[in-house]
């Protein structure tokens, strides 16, 4: 089964630092995985996804993560922070059939990283 | 704003009430996910549905049911409620249910079991 850690409960930087949130998933095949956001009171919003193209994927609200199956992580990184990005983030993974077919979308997600921006 | 609308918005119930929650996926999407997220448990996937058709199940009670309608809005049922299912609901959809295609969440039902 796959499945997601998130090391961090909390992080914290000021803002204008290096924002950046750790991810490492466990999968017996190749993986799809999504960063998702959380705002307070609000649903979910997909900051990125890989998909098996460029390990290098870019986001929206300049977020970016980089797919390293040696290290099995998608950290997300920001190089810079802004008191915006306070929210929560999860990272997920797609429950693929091992057998390489298709599967149907089911997401397995991590437990979330609060992240809290300083003035 | 996803374009994924839930009703109602919050929802206060007593244990052993039966309650309904809707959902309507965005316009063109298929396929509808439910999701339930708590302080002890997190965000757990419960159930699936394509164009009306369950498609797969996670960790959902016996208790709970859920159907996606001709018109594709779905709704998730809970019966028999007991404190522990005091949680945000969230359904999600896509295009068509696939693997890697985006979901998109709605703002969520918050149920509290008194």
């Amino acid at each position: 089964a796959q499945s997601v850690t998130q090391l961090g409960s909390h992080v914290s930087v000021s803002e204008g630092a290096l924002v950046l949130l750790r991810c490492n998933y466990s999968s017996s095949v190749p993986p799809y995985l999504f960063w998702y956001v959380q705002y307070p009171n609000q649903g979910l919003q997909l900051l990125l996804k890989y998909t098996s193209a460029a390990t290098l994927v870019k986001g929206i609200n300049g977020f970016e993560a980089e797919f390293k199956k040696s290290e099995t992580s998608f950290h997300l990184t920001k190089p810079s922070a802004h008191m915006s990005d306070a929210a929560e983030y999860f990272c997920a993974v797609s429950d693929r059939d091992p057998s390489g077919g298709t599967s149907y979308g089911k997401l397995t997600f991590g437990q979330g990283t609060i992240l809290t921006v300083h003035p | 704003d996803s374009g994924v609308t839930q009703t109602p918005k919050h929802l206060i119930t007593a244990t052993g009430q039966r309650v309904t929650l809707r959902c309507s996926p965005r316009s063109g999407d298929l396929s509808v996910y439910w999701y339930q997220q708590s302080l002890d448990q997190g965000l757990q996937f419960l159930i699936q549905y394509y164009n009306g058709e369950e498609r797969a199940k996670g960790n959902i009670l016996e208790r709970f049911s859920a159907q996606q309608f001709p018109d594709l809005h779905s709704e998730l049922n809970l019966s028999s409620l007991e404190l522990g299912d005091s949680a945000l609901y969230f359904c999600a959809s896509s295009v068509a249910g696939l693997t890697y295609n985006e979901q998109f969440f709605g703002p969520g039902t918050r149920l509290t079991v008194l």
